[in-house]
């Protein structure tokens, strides 16, 4: 199993500011995840963070407004910038075991924009 | 990547009752995760099947993989208040993860 610390767990941002999650492992991975759960939603991959490249973005979303980090093998983080109250949900990185047979998930950060 | 259709979206049972959750695809799907969230919680794997007709069962959960492996269901026997949460299946697109919109349990003592 793989133990994932997130912070921050939560926080309360001013519209147009940016914050920065960090996502540490306790294991050297080559992939992590970003996932957003808006309020009472399922969870919607952002991107895949690799170590050593740029982060690969989904659908809707994009680099400038969610730029992301990799500098080793065990760390990450997520930025989301200029943030707007539709930003306001809970952020979760991942990682999957390395025979991909199942997912873990930091705490989560639960962002609320004001 | 591959989705997956998640009914219902809502269930309120009584304790003691039993649940079900369900989960379809329109593909034939590699396999199939499924994951609880706790309210406030992050999700926690519980199970991953595999096989074509898999059943598999954990205390007074079963989980099934349907024959076509487009389909899968997980079953709670005499819920408890601590199965209260929101249960989601999941299918791989490459390492990540295409999540289902998740049934969320309330359990009545």
């Amino acid at each position: 199993s793989a133990v994932i610390s997130q912070k921050p767990s939560r926080d309360i941002c001013q519209r147009g500011t940016s914050l920065t999650i960090q996502c540490q492992v306790d294991s050297q991975v080559t992939m992590m995840f970003w996932y957003r759960q808006q309020p009472g939603q399922s969870l919607t991959l952002i991107a895949t963070a690799n170590q050593g490249s740029e982060a690969t973005y989904e659908s809707g979303f994009v680099i400038d407004k969610f730029p992301i980090s990799r500098p080793n093998l065990t760390f990450s983080t997520l930025t989301v910038s200029n943030m707007s109250p539709e930003d306001s949900s809970i952020y979760l990185c991942s990682v999957v075991s390395p025979m991909n047979t199942e997912a873990f998930f930091g705490q989560g950060t639960r962002l609320t924009v004001v | 990547g591959q989705q997956v259709m998640q009914i219902p979206q809502y269930q309120h049972v009584q304790e003691g009752e039993d649940f079900t959750t369900y989960c379809n695809s329109s593909t034939t799907l590699s396999n199939i995760q499924w994951y609880k969230q706790r309210p406030g919680g992050h999700p926690v794997f519980l199970i991953q099947l595999v096989k074509s007709g898999e059943v598999k069962k954990q205390k007074r959960l079963t989980f099934q993989f349907g024959e076509a492996k487009k389909n899968s269901s997980l079953h709670i026997t005499a819920t408890q208040t601590t199965d209260v949460g929101t249960y989601f299946c999941a299918v791989g697109s490459g390492y990540a993860l295409n999540f289902g919109k998740g049934t969320s349990l309330l359990v009545t003592p």
